[in-house]
């Protein structure tokens, strides 16, 4: 099946501090989301973005499917946005989305 | 977006006993429903796809016959852990697409539910 990698696996970081994180796959894709997981377990739709680039407020992505890779960007990063970030993705030969293991991310006051 | 919830939330139960977890769609039409399990730490493993009317397809390794899912209307889903032992223990959650959005449309999720074998 198709492997979805995420990285960093850990992050930590000061209040008001920008970060990317990462996204590769190994297959073509026709779904790429990216999730927050919040400390209560559920998953919160950030972006579903299969190509191109879109934002919304401080978070913004980045899809190049010809390349296999997403990229994550969270600006001027507050406490609220700790948590454990997923990128997950449909093969296009699959048909339910496959979960990389997360980037778990700690901001700090 | 498409608003996915899951009951209950939080659920202990004695070994050896059954445990339903339902998924239901809100807004939309549920045509495919998702269920995946995860451990503390882990990332999301799919168990199984479910289509309104028709039995569920389980992955490699899940015992169809102790979790046995349900998608009798296109806007509920509900997974039963059979005979539920400790090593049940852990976060269920569901996941539910249109076919207006297609299996490669974007995917809703539910907010778990807990499940804890004493």
């Amino acid at each position: 099946g198709i492997q979805v990698e995420q990285s960093p696996p850990d992050l930590i970081l000061q209040e008001g501090a920008n970060s990317t994180l990462r996204c590769n796959f190994s297959d073509s894709v026709n779904n790429l989301q990216w999730f927050h997981q919040n400390p209560w377990g559920q998953l919160i739709n950030l972006f579903y973005i299969p190509s191109g680039t879109k934002q919304n407020g401080r978070l913004s992505a980045t899809t190049v499917a010809t390349e296999r890779y997403s990229l994550l960007y969270i600006s001027s990063s507050q406490t609220t946005d700790s948590g454990v970030y997923f990128c997950a993705v449909i093969a296009n030969s699959g048909y339910a989305l496959n979960f990389g293991k997360g980037t778990s991310l700690l901001v700090t006051p | 977006g498409a608003v996915v919830s899951q009951h209950p939330s939080w659920v202990i139960c004695k070994s050896g006993t059954s445990v339903k977890i339902e998924c239901r769609s809100l807004d939309f039409q549920a045509t495919t429903m998702f269920w995946y399990r995860q451990f503390p730490k882990q990332s999301l493993m799919l168990m199984a796809t479910s289509n309104e009317g028709s039995k569920a397809t389980y992955e490699q390794g899940v015992e169809k016959d102790k979790f046995l899912i349900n998608h009798a209307s296109l806007t509920l889903s509900t997974l039963t852990v059979t005979s539920a032992h400790p090593e049940d223990s852990s976060f269920y959650i569901c996941s539910a697409t249109s076919d207006s959005l297609g299996y490669t449309g974007e995917l809703f999720f539910g907010e778990g539910s807990r499940l804890t074998v004493l």
